[in-house]
């Protein structure tokens, strides 16, 4: 069963401006949770994390909502910028450090 | 710092054959993890080791996949008998220390399976 659902599967964004991708978890017992990018015909690479103690967690263009009551996580960029185009991935993980993914979001940065 | 290495990268092969992949993760790390990813879905963990035992095999097909990790550094993932199912990409990931909560993993390019 999928735990971790992300139900855009493609998003597309001007350059310059806000992406915003959505993420949303079934399993209450998850209390970490992962941003992961990938790029063609290479693994992913880890992005971004956050905890369930806190609700936003910044580096640089890149910030991860949390909002536990209502089991959804987001990641904004701001400023898109053309290297952004690639597929994320919603990741989370209880005590169990076993990571459940969700099956990704590709997002396209048009110039 | 040399990433995940993993071969081949790619691979064609027909249904009830054998095929295996290998994967070198980084230097120094314990612990070692092959994920399954079809098309369409985010990768799903297979099998975790640390060091060259295994933590968690709760979604390896144990009757046609096998895994080791001889030495605690290389492993192979092995399918045999393969259907046509088991079309996807392999990836292979290490991480420092199973026990830190926030371990990253670093993931290999992956090995594309396809089975006719």
């Amino acid at each position: 069963d999928q735990q971790v659902k992300q139900n855009s599967p493609s998003l597309s964004v001007q350059e310059g401006r806000i992406s915003i991708l959505n993420c949303d978890y079934t399993n209450s017992m998850f209390d970490y949770f992962l941003w992961y990018k990938k790029y063609p015909a290479e693994g992913p690479t880890f992005l971004i994390s956050i905890s369930s103690i806190k609700d936003k967690n910044e580096d640089g263009r890149f910030t991860v909502f949390l909002n536990k009551s209502a089991k959804h996580l987001s990641l904004h960029i701001v400023p898109s910028q053309p290297g952004d185009s690639a597929v994320y991935f919603c990741a989370a993980t209880t005590n169990d450090y076993k990571l459940s993914f969700g099956a990704g979001t590709t997002v396209t940065v048009r110039a | 710092e040399a990433g995940v290495a993993q071969s081949p990268r790619y691979k064609i092969i027909e249904k009830r054959q054998s095929v295996a992949f290998w994967c070198n993760p980084i230097s120094g790390h314990a612990t070692l993890y092959w994920y399954q990813q079809i098309l369409g879905q985010g990768p799903k963990l297979l099998i975790q080791f640390q060091n060259n035992g295994v933590v968690d095999d709760s979604q390896l097909p144990k009757d046609r996949f096998s895994a080791e990790r001889l030495k605690g550094v290389d492993s192979t993932l092995k399918i045999q008998p393969a259907k046509l199912e088991d079309s996807a990409v392999y990836l292979c990931a290490s991480s420092l220390d199973r026990w830190g909560r926030t371990d990253t993993q670093y993931f290999g390019p992956g090995t594309r399976l396809t089975v006719l």
